[in-house]
This record gives structure tokens, C-alpha cells and sequence, in this order.
């Protein structure tokens, strides 16, 4: 089966500063998407990736806030920029292999801001 | 906008015995897709059972079940035979078969699973 690499697993962070997290998948995908968990929440999402243009964000995230770049069809980035303790969560990328399948997750990023 | 609904915030079940979790969802389509995600304390999403809306059959993935109603709008999903590795939370998830919505979930708000020995 194809793998999900999420890098970091975890980070640390100041406020104020950005963090950018990587997704790298083994085989090509269709779509690629990230998703925010808040602690103790369900997963929210935040925007879907798409391949050499710019992401579609959901209602509540802006692109200057959550940066997505996706220059392939395996791999995309999510930048958490300026960021606060409300920013503390675990960040997800997932794919999906093929239309009209599930789609995979990553492992998650959990970022944490002091 | 779809809404997915998990009433049951925890359960519990002693290793071997069979549970059920509940997930109920709202929708005006015809068309769409239904998924039963466990996360254990990995964090890592995993997928454990999908069910399409137009298949009247009941999905099964060895010890997992399904429970479709789909007049109700209802979706559980049955674990038999529990082990200690079922242990996790798990997600109901609905996704539109229309194209237009670009394969989005719409996740409940989750149901812990404690599996006692």
C-alpha cells in the first residue's frame, strides 16, 4: 500500500513565527487535501490542494493565514503562519488515489505554540 | 450543508464482546458516500469500513459492520469480537458522490472506544 509521509511529526513553536509542514505520498494522487484537529475536536477542513494553482480554502481559512502550495501530484505543503496558541492542533494531509475512492491520511503534524 | 451527528461521546466494551457506535447525518442528496475512520492514540487516521448510498448491502470488513438505514439517515457501525486494538476514537465521515463538491468529508464529532480486558 502507498505511503503518507507528514513531516515534522511534531514541533514547538513561538508565537509570531510560521511553520511549513511537508506531504509526500509514494504514488501519484488526484487529490490531496489538510485538515486541522483541534485538542479533544473533530477534524475540520481546511483547504484542498490542488496541483499548480491555488488551493480552494473553506469557509474560516485565508490563504494568507494557512499557505498551501502543491507543485506535483505527490507532494504539498501547509504553511501556519504568524501564529498564536489558538494554532495548536494536529494538521493532516490526506489523498485520495483515485476517483471516487477514500481517502488516506498522514500521520499528523501536532504543532504546539507557547 | 451536510451535518454528521455522533450522539455517543464514550463507549465502553469488555475484549471479545460486540459493540455498537452510533452516527445519524443530514442530507438532501441522493448520491453520496459514507466512512467509519478509527484514530487511535497515534493520531494517525485510519480507514476501517465505506459504504456507498445506492448499495442497499450492508458493508462488512472481517470483524466491522455496518447498520445502513438509509430512510432513517442512519449509519452505525458494529465491532465484534473486541480486542484491545480497537481501542481508538472513531469518526463517522460523509463525502457527496457529486463531483462538485471535490470529495470533502464531513466528520461527527467522534466516539471514544474503551476496550476493557
Amino acid at each position: 500500500s502507498a505511503v503518507i509521509s507528514q513531516k515534522p511529526s511534531r514541533d514547538i513553536c513561538q508565537r509570531g513565527t510560521s511553520l511549513t509542514i511537508q506531504c509526500q505520498v509514494d504514488s501519484q494522487v488526484t487529490m490531496m487535501f489538510w485538515y486541522r484537529q483541534q485538542p479533544g475536536q473533530s477534524l475540520t477542513l481546511i483547504a484542498t490542494a490542488n496541483q499548480g494553482s491555488e488551493a480552494t480554502y473553506e469557509s474560516g481559512f485565508v490563504i494568507d493565514k494557512f499557505p498551501i502550495s502543491r507543485p506535483n501530484l505527490t507532494f504539498s505543503t501547509l504553511t501556519v503562519s504568524n501564529m498564536s496558541p489558538e494554532d495548536s492542533s494536529i494538521y493532516l494531509c490526506s489523498v485520495v488515489f483515485r476517483d471516487n475512492q477514500p481517502q488516506h491520511f498522514g500521520d499528523g503534524t501536532r504543532l504546539s505554540i507557547l | 450543508a451536510q451535518t454528521v451527528t455522533q450522539s455517543q461521546p464514550e463507549m465502553s466494551v469488555q475484549e471479545a464482546e460486540t459493540v455498537t457506535l452510533s452516527c445519524t447525518y443530514d442530507t438532501s442528496e441522493s448520491d453520496y458516500y459514507l466512512f467509519w475512520y478509527k484514530q487511535p492514540p497515534s493520531r494517525q487516521m485510519i480507514l476501517v469500513i465505506r459504504q456507498e448510498a445506492y448499495k442497499q448491502q450492508n458493508a462488512t470488513e472481517n470483524r466491522f459492520s455496518v447498520n445502513f438505514q438509509k430512510a432513517a439517515k442512519s449509519f452505525s457501525l458494529k465491532i465484534s469480537d473486541s480486542q484491545l486494538g480497537d481501542a481508538a476514537m472513531y469518526f463517522c465521515a460523509y463525502r457527496s458522490a457529486w463531483e462538485t463538491s471535490g470529495s470533502r468529508l464531513t466528520f461527527g464529532e467522534g466516539t471514544q472506544l474503551t476496550v476493557n480486558p
